[in-house]
């Protein structure tokens, strides 16, 4: 059974960078069947798409959060990462890591509640 | 981008009813369309996949199906456990959109 971990500072300043890792556990990162993801849910709202990244490297990242999201893959430690620049607190955000199959989230992480504030 | 309309936003039954979510999408999406069930401080859990393909584990009285640009969620007799807040999500072109929830509370 695939488990995902997210970790990662609570706190981050505002115009610092955010940087949350997903440790992948019961399989392999490097598999062709899995793809990697990020979504986030500010307290008390909905779910939002962050990006993805997909078997070969590939990333695709939500066109409102584009010019500040990065998504990495580290095989030789199976996981994955979110880097999110010039942070406001619009981002505080729970954020969550998934497993990608047929263009849903299959497995999830807890959640890693993450607070922008100096 | 793609829109995703989800209605009712809240929702309130009993015990027994029969309950349909809706989501549209604002352009063609085929079938790509995910249900996820969200219960306070837990992740999503995927329910349906594919518009209407029950994620292995997920209670048969759960189904999805499609109608164009059109999908609905549909909890044939809803139980105790099944109160909590439904998203839609939809695939297109890598990426995701998810509709805004619907919370299922007890009536």
């Amino acid at each position: 059974q695939l488990q995902l971990q997210e970790s990662g500072p609570g706190l981050v300043k505002p115009s610092e960078t955010l940087s949350l890792t997903c440790t992948v556990s019961g399989g392999s990162i490097s598999s062709s069947s899995y793809h990697w993801g990020w979504i986030r849910q500010p307290p008390g709202k909905g779910l939002e798409w962050i990006g993805s990244i997909y078997y070969g490297g590939s990333t695709y990242y939500s066109p409102s959060l584009k010019s500040r999201v990065t998504i990495s893959v580290d095989t030789s430690k199976n996981q994955f990462s979110l880097n999110l620049s010039s942070v406001t607190a619009a981002d505080t955000a729970v954020y969550y890591c998934a497993m990608v199959r047929g263009g849903a989230g299959r497995y999830w992480g807890q959640g890693t509640l993450v607070t922008v504030s100096s | 981008d793609i829109q995703m309309t989800q209605s009712p936003s809240t929702l309130s039954a009993s015990v027994g009813d029969r309950v349909t979510i809706t989501c549209r999408a604002s352009q063609s999406i085929s079938s790509w369309l995910a249900w996820y069930q969200q219960k306070p401080g837990k992740a999503p859990k995927l329910l349906i996949y594919e518009a209407s393909s029950l994620e292995s584990g997920v209670p048969s009285r759960f189904s999805g199906s499609a109608s164009g640009t059109e999908f609905t969620l549909t909890i044939s007799s809803l139980q105790p456990d099944d109160f909590a807040t439904y998203y839609c999500q939809q695939y297109d072109s890598y990426t995701w959109t998810f509709g805004q929830g619907t919370k299922v509370e007890i009536k």
